[in-house]
């Protein structure tokens, strides 16, 4: 059984950097894409990147110059950070598993993670 | 890169059918069959209902169907149930990137 399961902070100041890392348990590590999405409170989502285990990465044009997704094979882990935050930036953010090679879509999820950002 | 267009809202009756739509460009929806489809309920992570267009997971019912014609999908589910009665977001490769729909909350009358 797969899972995804992500930590981080919750709560920042404007200008600081978010930082979430997502574990995935069971299942091949690098065979699979990896990936971050969010959600402001009420809203959509939102895909911001992705990572496979070759460290090639992706990313939402208009967060591109914020945004570092990295990757730590040897823990099977994934991580995101994020510079410079706003109150804008405000979101659940979900981990998240992709399975690519003529196909496309997000299979398994974490639990998502609500960070807050204000002074 | 927009979102992909979906209505804000759809209802229907028990029983009934429901489509809601997701409108993109020739370089997302309609350029690759990588279209999918999540069901969110409130606080939860979203659930994969429909992958590579019309292509149901295993323990997905059959009630759940999915359908392109050009740079539109759509996802049709009948049999109306009240559990029914959450969001959906269509999401669709485009190479490089990826676009999710901006959501649609379905009402079971």
């Amino acid at each position: 059984q797969v899972q995804l399961q992500q930590w981080g902070a919750g709560l920042l100041k404007p200008s600081e950097t978010l930082s979430l890392t997502c574990a995935v348990y069971g299942g091949s590590f690098t065979t699979y894409y990896w990936n971050w999405i969010r959600q402001p409170p009420g809203k959509g989502l939102e895909w911001i990147g992705e990572i496979n285990h070759s460290e090639s990465t992706y990313y939402n044009p208009s967060l591109k110059s914020r945004v570092t997704i990295s990757v730590d094979t040897s823990k099977n882990q994934f991580s995101l950070k994020l510079s410079s935050v706003t109150a804008a930036d405000t979101a659940v953010y979900y981990c998240a598993r992709v399975t690519g090679s003529g196909t496309y879509y997000f299979d398994y999820w974490g639990q998502g993670t609500l960070v807050t950002v204000s002074s | 890169q927009s979102a992909l267009t979906q209505p804000r809202s759809v209802s229907g009756s028990p029983g009934q059918s429901v489509t809601i739509s997701c409108t993109g460009t020739s370089s997302d929806v309609g350029g690759y069959n990588y279209v999918s489809w999540y069901q969110q309920h409130p606080g939860k992570a979203p659930k994969l209902i429909i992958y590579d267009v019309s292509k149901r997971p295993s323990g997905v019912p059959d009630r759940f169907s999915g359908s392109k014609t050009g740079n539109t999908a759509s996802l049709t589910i009948s049999g109306l149930q009240a559990e029914d009665e959450v969001d959906y977001y269509c999401c669709s490769y485009a190479g490089k990137y990826v676009l999710f729909g901006g959501g649609t909350k379905l009402t079971v009358l």
